[in-house]
């Protein structure tokens, strides 16, 4: 079965700053999806960024930006000018499409907390 | 707004009762995922369905069922209700088009709140 581990429960940035956030995960499968999903006090899950795991080129959205690492299955996310509205729990989660369906397996998440 | 609904918001109800949450997915959208979110298990998938039919199970207990309907949506049915099914319960759809070997983004749905006293 897959896992997802995130090993920083919590972290705090300064408005304006850059974060990363940690993931690693375990498969044995060769394709498969990466997800981030940050869910604010409104609890609402919000899709921040996706990569394909046969795309080498790391995923870009805006101010988000992924350090995918096939081999040391690794998928950071990186947050720069980080802004007040960035404070959620970041959820990694991953997807294998072909071996256990559409299903998303999330890890522990991680609190960022944005300071001004 | 993600166009996936859930009713209701929150639910506050006693162990042993049974309680059925429903869902409607966005418009078009075939799949439907239910999620749990608890302080002890974290995120994790209980069950999908696809144009009606179970597609794939996970780390659902057997005091638990869905289904979903021909007007695709859903309702999750928690019965025998303990002080561990505390919960956040979402609801997710995607358009995957045949809900089993393709990516297709889920939407997810406000959640219920459930809390079992």
């Amino acid at each position: 079965a897959q896992t997802v581990t995130q090993s920083q429960p919590e972290m705090s940035v300064q408005e304006a700053e850059t974060v990363t956030l940690s993931c690693t995960y375990d498969t044995s499968e060769n394709n498969y999806y990466l997800f981030w999903y940050k869910q604010p006090p409104s609890r609402q899950m919000i899709l921040v960024i996706r990569q394909e795991a046969y795309k080498q080129q790391n995923a870009t959205e805006n101010r988000f930006s992924v350090n995918f690492q096939k081999a040391a299955k690794s998928f950071s996310l990186k947050i720069s000018d980080s802004q007040l509205g960035d404070t959620a729990m970041y959820f990694c989660a991953f997807m294998n499409p072909h071996t256990s369906g559409s299903r998303l397996t999330f890890g522990e998440g991680t609190q960022l907390t944005v300071n001004p | 707004d993600s166009g996936v609904t859930q009713t209701p918001k929150h639910l506050i109800t006693a162990t042993g009762q049974r309680v059925t949450l429903r869902c409607s997915p966005r418009s078009g959208d075939l799949s439907v995922y239910w999620y749990q979110q608890s302080l002890d298990q974290g995120l994790q998938f209980l069950i999908q369905y696809y144009n009606g039919e179970e597609r794939a199970k996970g780390n659902i207990l057997e005091r638990f069922s869905a289904q979903q309907f021909p007007d695709l949506h859903s309702e999750l049915n928690l019965s025998s209700l303990e002080l561990g099914d505390s919960a956040l319960y979402f609801c997710a759809s995607s358009d995957a088009t045949d809900g089993r070997s393709s990516y297709n983004e889920q939407f997810f749905g406000p959640g219920t709140r459930l809390t079992v006293l």
